[in-house]
């Protein structure tokens, strides 16, 4: 198994373009999310997806989109980047059992919006 | 909605004294409970896990953690630090219905001098 996989591992963006940011497992879980982490802040939800054809938003959504077509992927659009969503993004994603509430997380994406 | 406060953002220990690091939630019913580390540059790894039961937890790379209902604290130990120790440790509580959201502390930064 690869767990949870991220790419890319660094990105460059420059004010205004877009770009996806891929995450997929390979465990079956159901549950997937996106969280950005900025210094002292932890890590805050994005979005997240309880099953394939089904998301909702996090704690902090906005300029942010996601799908989920399959149970394995679930990407992060971003519009239209901004300064402000610099930050390393981790993807993460947990099975359905209720004795399995931990939540595995992948590499993480660093990304730097100039 | 929960929360977590993890009142040290940074903690200097030296190599072979113990540690201990705090951590207070605030939710509602039972919480299921973590502990993650994140070495420079990588993603999170599980540490250890609280959901029911006996409330003092074992986990990998010889820490344990403490629950304690009546204080709403989850305080992680470890009798004798290495100098590998030195990382960013996160709480985390998650939600005991729905699907499981998790809400991060801003984490302690762990740094080990010789």
């Amino acid at each position: 198994n690869a767990g949870v996989t991220q790419t890319p591992k660094f990105q460059v963006l420059k004010t205004g373009q877009s770009m996806t940011l891929q995450c997929a497992q390979d465990m079956n879980h159901e549950y997937m999310s996106w969280y950005r982490q900025d210094p002292g802040m932890g890590l805050r939800l994005i979005h997240y997806s309880v099953g394939a054809g089904i998301t909702d938003q996090g704690e902090v959504p906005n300029g942010y989109n996601v799908s989920r077509s399959t149970t394995e992927d679930f990407p992060l659009r971003l519009l239209s980047a901004a300064p402000s969503q610099t930050s390393v993004y981790f993807c993460a994603s947990r099975g359905g059992q209720t004795n399995s509430y931990e939540q595995y997380f992948g590499p993480g994406t660093r990304l730097t919006v100039t | 909605a929960q929360s977590v406060t993890q009142p040290d953002i940074h903690i200097t220990v030296s190599e072979g004294a113990s540690l201990e690091l705090r951590c207070n939630y605030s939710y509602g019913a039972t919480p299921y409970l973590f502990w993650y580390v994140q070495s420079p540059g990588q993603g999170l790894q599980l540490l250890l896990k609280y959901f029911s039961g006996d409330t003092l937890v074992q986990g990998i790379k010889g820490f344990e953690a403490e629950f304690k209902r009546s204080q709403s604290s989850f305080n992680l130990r470890k009798p004798s630090v290495h100098w590998s120790d030195a990382a960013e440790y996160f709480c985390a509580v998650g939600e005991s219905g729905g699907w499981g959201k998790f809400q991060f502390g801003a984490g302690t930064q762990v740094v080990v001098t010789p």
